[in-house]
């Protein structure tokens, strides 16, 4: 069975700093990986959606990167913002199928 | 793009009555529906896969009779939580999807049993 893991749980930056979040999957067989954004209390944003055959995928300031053969993808956020606050979650697609990390919880201070 | 959008977006009720969520693809058809449940401090749980004109295939460990799900049309699903109890308080989220590819999520059901 397919298992995400998101490393840091948390994190902490001041405002400007880029910052780098990681996602790791167990079986390489995806279909796509897909960054949610979300707020508290609040549903899911698709941030970027990486198909298995990309390398990366950006959108303004948000970058995402997958390595399918190591299993891993990781968001860079670039100059952050107070705004970037949320948790933020990737999921491994397979087939129809979601499997979700745990998610990395960001504070941007300002 | 494509919205889905679901209704309550909140519901207090008192324990042992039903409730109904719905689930909507307002500008596409989807063939797929997915529910999902979240508890606090924890990343999402597919409940079960919809699709339309046949029975939910629930995931492992979720209760059909307790959780029924209905997917009557192509922009429509819903979730009955029947019999609810203080545990079943918790976020639900549907997503659907046009085709194999990306879901589109709704803004999510926060339910609460007293």
């Amino acid at each position: 069975k397919q298992e995400v893991t998101q490393i840091p749980a948390a994190l902490s930056v001041p405002e400007g700093e880029n910052l780098v979040l990681n996602c790791s999957f167990t079986d390489s067989a995806i279909y796509n990986l897909q960054w949610f954004r979300q707020d508290p209390g609040k549903g899911l944003t698709s941030l970027l959606l990486i198909q298995s055959s990309q390398r990366e995928q950006t959108s303004g300031r948000l970058n995402a990167s997958l390595d399918k053969s190591s299993g891993r993808s990781t968001l860079y956020i670039a100059a952050s913002q107070p705004g970037d606050s949320a948790t933020y979650l990737c999921a491994a697609c397979t087939g129809n199928q979601f499997y979700f990390g745990t998610g990395t919880s960001l504070t941007v201070i300002p | 793009g494509a919205v889905v959008s679901q209704h309550p977006s909140w519901v207090i009720c008192k324990s042992g009555t039903s409730v109904k969520i719905e689930c909507r693809s307002l500008d596409f058809q989807a063939t797929t529906m997915f529910w999902y449940r979240q508890f606090p401090k924890q990343s999402l749980m597919l409940m079960a896969t919809s699709n339309e004109g046949s029975k939910a295939t629930y995931e492992q460990g979720v209760e059909k009779d307790k959780f029924l799900i209905n997917h009557a049309s192509l922009t429509l699903s819903t979730l009955t939580v029947t019999s609810a109890h203080p545990e079943d308080s918790s976020f639900y989220i549907c997503s659907a999807t046009p085709e194999a590819d990306e879901q589109f999520f709704g803004p999510g059901t926060r339910l609460t049993v007293l």
